[in-house]
């Protein structure tokens, strides 16, 4: 089935570590995204990518960064310059197009210890 | 730039009533393109529906649909014979015509009581 996959389900962060979320697509989407979700709140952008080796920052790209050297793929990394990364991270895809919807991953709680 | 208002942080309904669920937004463009997404508490995002605003008839998907209003920058979502599965988050997006970026109100939360 074709699909989003985000690794890991949950991931802990110590002070001072980069981190990497894993987003793969199966869809043959062009266009990739990455959001931030906090309790309560709604979607944030943080970085997304219409084409391979491309990307553009969001509303609150500070402290990540990202990488598209292959379709499939887009990694989010949580720098430490990140001082608040607690939060949920949804990665989603889509076909190039306004009419067409983003497809979504089922998400990456990352927390600090 | 774009904003997207979700005025309701809570709504709950009955089972098998209608609620409606309310959405704002600002743009100078003339085209663009609204979404309502679900979220359980699962947390994946689930599209519910779409519309397009050059079209002037009302977007539906099954018990789903919405009342476009463009000169008010309304779009609201009604959801009618609610279910206890209805029960999530509701956000409503925008997006302009290039169609790169969604921009996504706050979110309200739907309880549907039994």
């Amino acid at each position: 089935d074709g699909g989003i996959t985000q690794s890991p389900k949950y991931l802990f962060r110590k002070e001072g570590q980069n981190v990497t979320l894993s987003c793969e697509q199966n869809l043959n989407h062009d266009a990739m995204y990455w959001y931030r979700q906090d309790p309560g709140q709604g979607l944030r952008l943080i970085y997304y990518s219409q084409i391979v080796n491309d990307f553009q920052k969001g509303d609150i790209a500070e402290g990540y960064s990202v990488s598209r050297e292959k379709k499939e793929s887009f990694p989010l990394t949580v720098t430490s310059a990140q001082k608040n990364p607690t939060a949920f991270y949804l990665c989603a895809s889509k076909v190039i197009g306004p009419r067409q919807p983003q497809h979504f991953g089922d998400g990456t709680r990352l927390s600090i210890l | 730039a774009q904003t997207v208002t979700q005025s309701q942080p809570e709504m709950s309904v009955q089972e098998a009533e209608t609620v409606t669920l309310s959405c704002t937004y600002d743009t100078s463009e003339s085209d663009y393109y609204l979404f309502w997404y679900k979220q359980p508490p699962s947390r994946q995002m689930i599209l519910v529906i779409r519309q397009e605003a050059y079209k002037q008839q009302n977007a539906t998907e099954n018990r789903f649909s919405v009342n476009f209003q463009k000169a008010a920058k309304s779009f609201s979502l009604k959801i009618s014979d609610s279910q206890l599965g209805d029960a999530a988050m509701y956000f409503c997006a925008y997006t302009g015509n290039a169609g790169n970026m969604l921009t996504f109100g706050g979110g309200t939360r739907l309880m549907v009581k039994p």
